[in-house]
C-alpha cells in the first residue's frame, strides 16, 4: 500500500477553514484515500473517502489532485472541537478483501484556535 | 447509544497477571478489529474478525495474546503474563460488509501494567 507524508502540526483559526495536505506520491489505480481523525482520549473517527473525484460530506470535503498523488482535506468552517489529529491513510478498494486493517502514521495535529 | 463499547475503560494490573477486555460492536457490522495505540502513535492493527473468523493476524500478536469472536457479536482480548510494554491503548473497532474501511471505534481500554 501506498505510504502518506502529513505535516506533523497545522495552526487554523476558528471559524476560518482548515486545510489538511497529505501526499502520497506512490498511490496506485485501486487505492482509495481515506480520512480519520482522533480527538484526544477518543478513538478515531471516519470522516471521508474518495478514489479520484471530489468528495463532501456533512463533515468535510476531499479534494484530490488529478494524478491522485496528493488530496487536502478541508473543514470549511473549523471549531474548537476539530482539534484532533487528522490521518490520511490509502488502501486498496473499498470492501477490503482479504485485507482489513487500516495502517495508521503519526497524522497532522490541528490546532483550532479562538 | 448504538457505538462500539469497550469494557472496561481503564484497567490497572501488575506484570505477569493475565487481563481480558471485552467489545461490543455496532450490531449489524460482521467486521471486528483491535488495534494497540502507544502515547504518541497512531493506532497499531492488532486482528480482525469476519464474523466468529479470525482472519487476520498481525505480528504484534505475540503468544501471549488471544482474541475471541464466538458467536460473531462481542469479543474479547485477553492478554497473559503481561509486561510492561503492553501498557497502551486498546481500541475496539467495527465494519459493514462491503465498507470495510470506514471503521467505527469504541473509547477504548487504557491498561497500565505496573
Amino acid at each position: 500500500d501506498a505510504k502518506t507524508t502529513q505535516p506533523p502540526s497545522m495552526d487554523c483559526a476558528e471559524g476560518r477553514a482548515a486545510n489538511l495536505p497529505c501526499n502520497h506520491s506512490t498511490i496506485s489505480g485501486n487505492e482509495y484515500v481515506y480520512w480519520y481523525r482522533q480527538i484526544h482520549s477518543q478513538g478515531p473517527q471516519y470522516i471521508i473517502h474518495g478514489l479520484k473525484n471530489n468528495e463532501t460530506n456533512e463533515m468535510a470535503s476531499l479534494i484530490i489532485t488529478e494524478d491522485r498523488k496528493s488530496s487536502t482535506l478541508i473543514l470549511p468552517h473549523a471549531t474548537l472541537r476539530d482539534t484532533a489529529v487528522y490521518y490520511c491513510i490509502v488502501r486498496v478498494g473499498q470492501r477490503g478483501g482479504s485485507q482489513g486493517n487500516l495502517i495508521f502514521g503519526k497524522g497532522t495535529k490541528l490546532s483550532v484556535k479562538p | 447509544d448504538t457505538g462500539v463499547s469497550q469494557d472496561p475503560r481503564h484497567k490497572i494490573t501488575k506484570r505477569g497477571q493475565n487481563v481480558t477486555f471485552r467489545c461490543d460492536p455496532i450490531s449489524e457490522h460482521n467486521r471486528l478489529y483491535w488495534y494497540r495505540q502507544t502515547l504518541g502513535q497512531g493506532p497499531e492493527f492488532l486482528t480482525y474478525f469476519q464474523n466468529e473468523a479470525q482472519l487476520e493476524k498481525s505480528r504484534l500478536l505475540s503468544d501471549r495474546f488471544s482474541a475471541e469472536r464466538p458467536k460473531g457479536s462481542f469479543s474479547t482480548l485477553e492478554i497473559q503474563r503481561t509486561e510492561q510494554g503492553d501498557s497502551a491503548m486498546y481500541l475496539c473497532a467495527s465494519s459493514l460488509a462491503g465498507h470495510y474501511y470506514e471503521q467505527y471505534f469504541g473509547p477504548g481500554t487504557r491498561l497500565t501494567v505496573t
